[in-house]
């Protein structure tokens, strides 16, 4: 399967910055990456689909000014949480789009803490 | 409705019984189902792929799909304190290549 490496593991930032969370498909030259977005006690929402060499689709709801994705080659997908606030604070996970039928791999996650 | 459904649990059994997990979708163009194992504070991984109806064994794991009726299980052999954790189920519809999952059943395993 595809190795996926997702960094930073955490991170706490301050309420009105910005944070950015790379994920990188090491083994796979992937063309879509997925965004998720993970709730204490809930399940993983998918926040949006980055696109290599093209503008990310978001889910309804996200906010795409908020949640800027950057999909630059075909080994990373970045995210930025622009002017984070508390209520952004989360674990982030991004996972690689392989063809279908076949199983899709997550990284690491990224636990966001905004104070 | 949930466009996957799980019971959220406990599900608490003791050590070396078998575990049933349950998983109903809603989208008969669903074509891939997966259950991940979840530890607190850490991704998803992957147990078991199923992509046609019946059943599907890997080692202690079964998965088992039944389209007509929209379901699909998992079955935990010999059940461990490691296998505690909370088990999510995963759908891949048709036409999407991301995966919508279930809110996931917590399995707690007693020594």
């Amino acid at each position: 399967g595809a190795v996926v490496s997702q960094h930073p593991s955490w991170v706490i930032c301050k309420s009105g910055t910005s944070v950015k969370i790379e994920c990188r498909s090491l083994d796979f030259q992937a063309t879509t990456m997925f965004w998720y977005r993970q709730f204490p006690k809930q399940s993983l929402m998918l926040m949006a689909t980055s696109n290599e060499g093209s503008k990310a689709t978001y889910e309804q709801g996200v906010e795409k000014d908020k949640f800027l994705i950057n999909h630059a080659s075909l080994t990373l997908s970045t995210l930025t949480v622009t002017s984070a606030h508390p209520e952004d604070s989360s674990f982030y996970i991004c996972s690689v789009g392989i063809p279908l039928n076949t199983e899709a791999f997550f990284g690491q996650g990224t636990r966001l803490t905004v104070v | 409705q949930k466009e996957v459904e799980q019971n959220s649990g406990p599900l608490s059994v003791p050590e070396g019984a078998i575990a049933s997990l349950n998983c109903t979708y809603s989208d008969r163009g669903s074509q891939s189902f997966f259950w991940y194992r979840q530890y607190s504070g850490k991704s998803p991984e992957l147990i078991m792929s199923i992509y046609s109806n019946g059943d599907k064994e890997d080692g202690r794991f079964t998965a088992q799909l039944n389209k007509a009726s929209q379901y699909v299980s998992l079955l935990i052999r010999d059940s461990q304190p490691s296998d505690s954790a909370t088990y999510l189920c995963a759908v891949r519809r048709e036409g999407r290549r991301a995966l919508t999952f279930g809110s996931g059943t917590r399995l707690q395993v007693q020594p």
